[in-house]
């Protein structure tokens, strides 16, 4: 069974600012797929990234990237300039081709004007 | 594209009620999945359709919950005689194989929110 983990249940940021929220997961499969979505409060979940297993190049979009270590298992999200409307729970999630999200226990990011 | 939508947004039952919910998924999507969302956790996978087959359901989904995707396109959730656990927020996203530029990325909706007094 897959099993994703997320050890920040909470962290802050000042606007502006470069943040990391950190993601590990454990799983035998060789093709997969790992995501970070955002949930704003009382707004529904949105994909911010996403990464294939086979991929050896990192994934960016904008202002976020996020540092992929397959042999680690470690999927890290990183937000550069800190925006006040990226305050929201960051969920990892892991996939398998087609089939159910896991999802880890999520970040609460807070932007800090 | 009017993306998910999930009827109703909350809803408010006694306990030992029967509560149905709808998904309603992006027209062109094949898979819809149903999860649970407890309060300050991460979704937990219910069941997963592709197309009207009910393809996998969770350990999580006991003999009180059915789900059902008739005619492949819309489906509906049911809990039967309703507990205090079963509060939660009740999410339901949808993908396709085919999008082109980000294959079975699931869409979610705004999920429904149930409380059971």
């Amino acid at each position: 069974a897959q099993t994703v983990t997320q050890s920040q249940p909470e962290m802050s940021v000042q606007e502006a600012e470069t943040v990391t929220l950190s993601c590990t997961y454990d799983t035998s499969e060789s093709n997969y797929y790992l995501f970070w979505y955002k949930q704003p409060p009382s707004r529904q979940m949105i994909l911010v990234i996403r990464q294939e297993a086979y991929k050896q190049q990192n994934a960016t979009e904008n202002r976020f990237s996020v540092n992929f270590q397959k042999a680690a298992k470690s999927f890290s999200l990183k937000i550069s300039d800190s925006q006040l409307g990226d305050t929201a729970m960051y969920f990892c999630a892991f996939m398998t081709s087609g089939s159910r999200l896991t999802f880890g226990e999520g970040t609460q990011l807070t932007v800090n004007p | 594209d009017t993306g998910v939508s999930q009827d109703p947004r909350h809803k408010i039952t006694k306990r030992g009620q029967n509560v149905t919910f709808r998904c309603d998924p992006i027209s062109e999507h094949n898979r819809l999945y149903w999860y649970r969302q407890t309060l300050g956790q991460g979704p937990e996978f219910l069941t997963y359709f592709q197309n009207e087959a009910q393809l996998e359901k969770s350990r999580l989904l006991s003999d009180r919950f059915s789900a059902e995707r008739p005619k492949g396109s819309f489906s509906t959730l049911e809990i039967q005689r309703t507990e205090q656990g079963d509060s939660a927020m009740y999410l339901c996203a949808s993908s396709t194989p085919k999008q082109p530029q980000s294959p079975n990325e699931q869409f979610f909706g705004p999920g429904t929110r149930l409380t059971v007094l």
